[in-house]
Protein backbone atom coordinates (compact mmCIF):
# COMPACT_ATOMS: atom_id res chain seq x y z
CA UNK A 1 0.00 0.00 0.00
CA UNK A 2 1.28 3.18 -0.90
CA UNK A 3 2.60 5.78 2.20
CA UNK A 4 2.19 9.23 1.48
CA UNK A 5 4.02 11.52 4.27
CA UNK A 6 3.32 15.55 4.41
CA UNK A 7 5.35 17.83 5.77
CA UNK A 8 5.27 20.09 7.45
CA UNK A 9 2.33 19.38 9.41
CA UNK A 10 1.98 23.18 10.05
CA UNK A 11 3.12 26.03 8.29
CA UNK A 12 2.91 30.11 8.90
CA UNK A 13 3.75 32.15 6.15
CA UNK A 14 3.28 36.34 5.86
CA UNK A 15 0.94 37.39 3.26
CA UNK A 16 2.86 37.61 -0.21
CA UNK A 17 5.71 35.83 0.96
CA UNK A 18 6.22 31.72 -0.85
CA UNK A 19 4.66 28.84 0.50
CA UNK A 20 6.21 25.34 -0.01
CA UNK A 21 4.66 22.29 1.17
CA UNK A 22 6.22 18.70 0.64
CA UNK A 23 4.52 15.38 -0.14
CA UNK A 24 6.88 11.72 -0.30
CA UNK A 25 5.36 9.09 -1.54
CA UNK A 26 6.63 4.98 -1.20
CA UNK A 27 6.15 4.28 -4.49
CA UNK A 28 6.97 5.70 -7.65
CA UNK A 29 5.21 4.03 -9.90
CA UNK A 30 1.65 6.10 -8.94
CA UNK A 31 0.16 7.81 -11.78
CA UNK A 32 -0.65 10.93 -11.28
CA UNK A 33 -0.50 13.34 -8.24
CA UNK A 34 -2.91 16.05 -6.82
CA UNK A 35 -3.16 18.81 -4.74
CA UNK A 36 -6.49 19.72 -2.78
CA UNK A 37 -7.22 22.25 -0.33
CA UNK A 38 -9.49 21.93 2.24
CA UNK A 39 -11.10 25.05 4.28
CA UNK A 40 -12.33 24.47 7.58
CA UNK A 41 -15.55 22.84 7.79
CA UNK A 42 -15.80 22.60 3.78
CA UNK A 43 -14.92 19.82 1.47
CA UNK A 44 -11.97 19.52 -0.64
CA UNK A 45 -11.09 21.16 -3.87
CA UNK A 46 -8.46 20.48 -6.08
CA UNK A 47 -5.79 22.67 -6.92
CA UNK A 48 -3.48 21.08 -9.27
CA UNK A 49 -3.25 18.06 -11.08
CA UNK A 50 0.69 16.56 -12.02
CA UNK A 51 1.25 13.41 -14.22
CA UNK A 52 5.09 13.79 -15.41
CA UNK A 53 7.90 14.76 -13.75
CA UNK A 54 8.60 18.23 -13.73
CA UNK A 55 6.73 21.45 -13.06
CA UNK A 56 2.74 22.17 -13.67
CA UNK A 57 1.06 25.24 -12.91
CA UNK A 58 -2.48 26.41 -12.01
CA UNK A 59 -2.33 30.22 -10.96
CA UNK A 60 -0.75 30.68 -7.86
CA UNK A 61 -0.19 26.93 -7.63
CA UNK A 62 2.39 25.43 -8.31
CA UNK A 63 3.59 21.39 -8.30
CA UNK A 64 6.97 19.82 -8.81
CA UNK A 65 7.25 16.16 -9.01
CA UNK A 66 10.49 13.99 -9.15
CA UNK A 67 9.94 10.65 -8.65
CA UNK A 68 13.01 9.41 -8.58
CA UNK A 69 13.28 11.00 -5.48
CA UNK A 70 9.48 9.93 -4.42
CA UNK A 71 8.78 13.52 -3.80
CA UNK A 72 6.28 15.75 -5.18
CA UNK A 73 5.64 19.92 -3.86
CA UNK A 74 3.43 22.92 -4.06
CA UNK A 75 4.37 26.02 -4.24
CA UNK A 76 1.69 28.87 -3.19
CA UNK A 77 2.84 32.17 -4.61
CA UNK A 78 1.54 35.38 -3.02
CA UNK A 79 -0.21 33.49 -0.50
CA UNK A 80 -3.56 35.57 0.57
CA UNK A 81 -4.54 34.95 4.22
CA UNK A 82 -7.87 33.37 2.25
CA UNK A 83 -5.12 30.55 1.40
CA UNK A 84 -4.75 29.75 5.33
CA UNK A 85 -6.30 26.03 5.01
CA UNK A 86 -5.25 22.86 5.39
CA UNK A 87 -3.65 21.06 1.98
CA UNK A 88 -3.75 17.38 1.26
CA UNK A 89 -1.32 15.72 -0.99
CA UNK A 90 -3.15 12.75 -3.15
CA UNK A 91 -1.53 9.53 -5.09
CA UNK A 92 -3.32 8.02 -7.56
CA UNK A 93 -1.97 4.05 -8.15
CA UNK A 94 -4.72 3.27 -10.38
CA UNK A 95 -8.64 2.44 -10.75
CA UNK A 96 -10.08 3.35 -6.96
CA UNK A 97 -6.82 3.72 -5.45
CA UNK A 98 -6.51 6.97 -4.07
CA UNK A 99 -3.73 7.67 -1.24
CA UNK A 100 -3.94 11.03 0.73
CA UNK A 101 -1.34 12.30 2.87
CA UNK A 102 -2.40 13.57 6.51
CA UNK A 103 -2.26 17.04 5.31
CA UNK A 104 -0.12 20.57 5.74
CA UNK A 105 -2.19 23.27 8.24
CA UNK A 106 -1.01 26.34 6.16
CA UNK A 107 -1.90 30.18 8.13
CA UNK A 108 -1.56 33.43 6.13
CA UNK A 109 -0.73 36.08 8.16
CA UNK A 110 -1.57 39.48 6.45
CA UNK B 1 -19.41 23.25 -11.34
CA UNK B 2 -19.30 19.55 -10.07
CA UNK B 3 -21.94 19.30 -7.02
CA UNK B 4 -21.73 16.56 -4.53
CA UNK B 5 -24.26 17.45 -1.32
CA UNK B 6 -24.18 15.30 1.72
CA UNK B 7 -26.67 15.29 4.59
CA UNK B 8 -27.03 15.42 7.26
CA UNK B 9 -24.00 18.10 7.72
CA UNK B 10 -24.24 17.63 11.67
CA UNK B 11 -25.53 13.96 13.27
CA UNK B 12 -25.10 13.02 16.87
CA UNK B 13 -26.18 9.24 17.83
CA UNK B 14 -26.18 6.60 20.83
CA UNK B 15 -24.04 3.54 20.46
CA UNK B 16 -26.11 0.84 18.70
CA UNK B 17 -27.90 3.37 16.88
CA UNK B 18 -28.23 3.00 13.17
CA UNK B 19 -27.10 6.18 11.03
CA UNK B 20 -27.67 6.42 7.16
CA UNK B 21 -25.24 8.66 5.74
CA UNK B 22 -26.58 10.31 2.42
CA UNK B 23 -24.70 11.46 -0.62
CA UNK B 24 -26.45 12.99 -4.09
CA UNK B 25 -24.31 14.30 -7.00
CA UNK B 26 -25.45 16.09 -9.95
CA UNK B 27 -22.42 15.45 -11.82
CA UNK B 28 -23.70 12.16 -13.73
CA UNK B 29 -20.34 10.68 -12.98
CA UNK B 30 -20.48 6.64 -12.50
CA UNK B 31 -18.07 6.28 -9.42
CA UNK B 32 -18.78 7.27 -6.01
CA UNK B 33 -16.59 7.14 -2.86
CA UNK B 34 -17.01 7.51 0.82
CA UNK B 35 -13.93 8.41 3.24
CA UNK B 36 -13.71 9.72 6.86
CA UNK B 37 -11.15 11.79 8.08
CA UNK B 38 -9.60 11.56 11.40
CA UNK B 39 -6.89 13.84 13.08
CA UNK B 40 -3.77 11.72 12.38
CA UNK B 41 -4.81 9.59 9.91
CA UNK B 42 -6.06 11.58 7.08
CA UNK B 43 -8.72 10.73 4.61
CA UNK B 44 -9.24 6.85 4.66
CA UNK B 45 -11.35 5.22 2.09
CA UNK B 46 -14.43 3.35 3.35
CA UNK B 47 -16.50 1.76 -0.09
CA UNK B 48 -17.07 2.83 -3.36
CA UNK B 49 -19.19 2.45 -6.08
CA UNK B 50 -18.67 1.78 -9.86
CA UNK B 51 -22.92 2.99 -10.55
CA UNK B 52 -26.14 1.78 -9.34
CA UNK B 53 -26.36 -1.27 -7.78
CA UNK B 54 -22.56 -1.92 -6.91
CA UNK B 55 -20.84 -1.44 -3.91
CA UNK B 56 -17.06 -2.38 -3.42
CA UNK B 57 -15.17 -2.06 0.36
CA UNK B 58 -12.43 0.15 0.32
CA UNK B 59 -9.67 0.07 3.06
CA UNK B 60 -11.79 0.16 6.60
CA UNK B 61 -14.99 -1.25 5.46
CA UNK B 62 -15.81 -2.87 9.04
CA UNK B 63 -18.56 -1.68 10.84
CA UNK B 64 -20.34 0.22 7.63
CA UNK B 65 -22.57 -0.93 4.61
CA UNK B 66 -23.08 1.40 1.95
CA UNK B 67 -25.90 1.48 -0.60
CA UNK B 68 -26.09 2.76 -4.56
CA UNK B 69 -29.77 2.58 -5.07
CA UNK B 70 -29.32 5.06 -8.47
CA UNK B 71 -26.91 7.01 -10.33
CA UNK B 72 -27.36 10.29 -8.22
CA UNK B 73 -27.41 8.42 -4.61
CA UNK B 74 -24.98 6.70 -2.20
CA UNK B 75 -25.71 6.05 1.24
CA UNK B 76 -22.99 5.10 4.09
CA UNK B 77 -24.55 3.03 6.79
CA UNK B 78 -23.61 2.60 10.34
CA UNK B 79 -25.85 -0.59 11.52
CA UNK B 80 -24.63 -0.50 15.10
CA UNK B 81 -23.01 2.63 15.78
CA UNK B 82 -19.67 2.93 18.28
CA UNK B 83 -18.13 5.86 19.63
CA UNK B 84 -15.12 5.13 17.61
CA UNK B 85 -16.72 5.99 14.36
CA UNK B 86 -16.88 9.19 15.68
CA UNK B 87 -15.52 11.26 12.43
CA UNK B 88 -15.80 13.50 9.79
CA UNK B 89 -17.57 11.42 6.81
CA UNK B 90 -16.56 12.72 3.15
CA UNK B 91 -18.53 11.83 0.07
CA UNK B 92 -17.31 12.44 -3.36
CA UNK B 93 -17.88 11.30 -7.24
CA UNK B 94 -15.47 10.33 -9.21
CA UNK B 95 -15.03 11.95 -13.04
CA UNK B 96 -13.44 9.63 -15.29
CA UNK B 97 -12.25 6.43 -13.60
CA UNK B 98 -8.67 4.94 -13.94
CA UNK B 99 -5.31 6.65 -13.10
CA UNK B 100 -6.29 10.15 -14.75
CA UNK B 101 -10.08 10.50 -12.33
CA UNK B 102 -10.58 13.31 -10.66
CA UNK B 103 -12.71 13.65 -7.36
CA UNK B 104 -15.09 16.10 -6.46
CA UNK B 105 -16.02 15.97 -2.21
CA UNK B 106 -19.25 17.27 -0.80
CA UNK B 107 -19.06 19.14 2.36
CA UNK B 108 -18.75 16.64 4.81
CA UNK B 109 -20.82 15.38 7.77
CA UNK B 110 -19.64 15.17 11.20
CA UNK B 111 -20.73 12.42 13.16
CA UNK B 112 -20.55 11.85 17.02
CA UNK B 113 -21.30 8.79 18.61
CA UNK B 114 -21.79 8.96 22.37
Amino acid sequence: QQKVQQSPESLTVSEGAMASLNCTFSDGTSDNFRWYRQHSGKGLEVLVSIFSDGEKEEGRFTAHLNRASLHVSLHIREPQPSDSAVYLCAINTGYQNFYFGKGTSLTVIP
Amino acid sequence: EAAVTQSPRNKVAVTGGKVTLSCNQTNNHNNMYWYRQDTGHGLRLIHYSYGAGSTEKGDIPDGYKASRPSQENFSLILELATPSQTSVYFCASGDTGGCNERLFFGHGTKLSVL
